[in-house]
């Protein structure tokens, strides 16, 4: 079984300021973590994602994450937010067993506000 | 050009009526997926397809059927709609570990 935690379903930041969302997750086995973006009336766009090797992976826009096998996390970070980052954070898991259908599970979101 | 198509883009239809959601991609991806955003829960399963003649429930099939037409296409269909299937729907393909998203259909059911 697998689940997703995600802290906050809103966070609110000033430009320029460093943006931090939290997500921590269950896996029975070692799971495969992503990070999708949702821009208002589009789609989810793959922002990055960790399967195996450096756990901090980088992404598109500035973003990365840093997968933490003690704690359970892979939290989404930024150093300096700007207005067009505003969006909906969505953090996900897989399994990486070879059986799996590929079920993607999802957190809840993170409605990201960037104040001017 | 876009990867994962999904028509229409919004629609609106009565309770009762019978709805189907199309999805299409280009990638040349067997797996593909269907799920429904709601606010607050995320994204859940509907139904998954690793192939033309593989096609199996999610997490909340129940009131949905799908039909995998070709390895390009992947409808969605709501045979009796309700309210409560008014929701954000999205296709999705599987490459390797990663999927792909449509752009999403947003259903209101009156």
């Amino acid at each position: 079984a697998q689940s997703v935690t995600q802290l906050g379903s809103h966070v609110s930041v000033s430009e320029g300021a460093l943006v931090l969302l939290r997500c921590n997750y269950s896996s029975s086995v070692p799971p495969y973590l992503f990070w999708y973006v949702q821009y208002p009336n589009q789609g989810l766009q793959l922002l990055l994602k960790y399967t195996t090797g450096a756990t901090l992976v980088k992404g598109i826009n500035g973003f990365e994450a840093e997968f933490k096998k003690s704690e359970t996390s892979f939290h989404l970070t930024k150093p300096s937010a700007h207005m067009s980052d505003a969006a909906e954070y969505f953090c996900a898991v897989t399994s990486s067993g070879g059986t799996s259908y590929g079920k993607l599970t999802f957190g809840q979101g993170t409605i990201l506000t960037v104040h001017p | 050009d876009a990867d994962v198509t999904q028509t229409p883009r919004n629609r609106i239809t009565k309770t009762g009526k019978r709805i189907m959601l199309e999805c299409s991609q280009t990638k040349g991806h067997d797996r593909m997926y269907w799920y429904r955003q709601d606010p607050g829960l995320g994204l859940r399963l509907i139904y998954y397809s690793f192939d033309v003649k593989d096609i199996n429930k999610g997490e909340i099939s129940d009131g949905y059927s799908v039909s995998r037409q070709a390895q390009a296409k992947f409808s969605l269909s709501l045979e009796s709609a309700i309210p409560n299937q008014t929701a954000l729907y999205f296709c999705a393909t599987k490459w390797r570990e990663t999927q792909y998203f449509g752009p999403g259909t947003r259903l209101l059911v009156l």
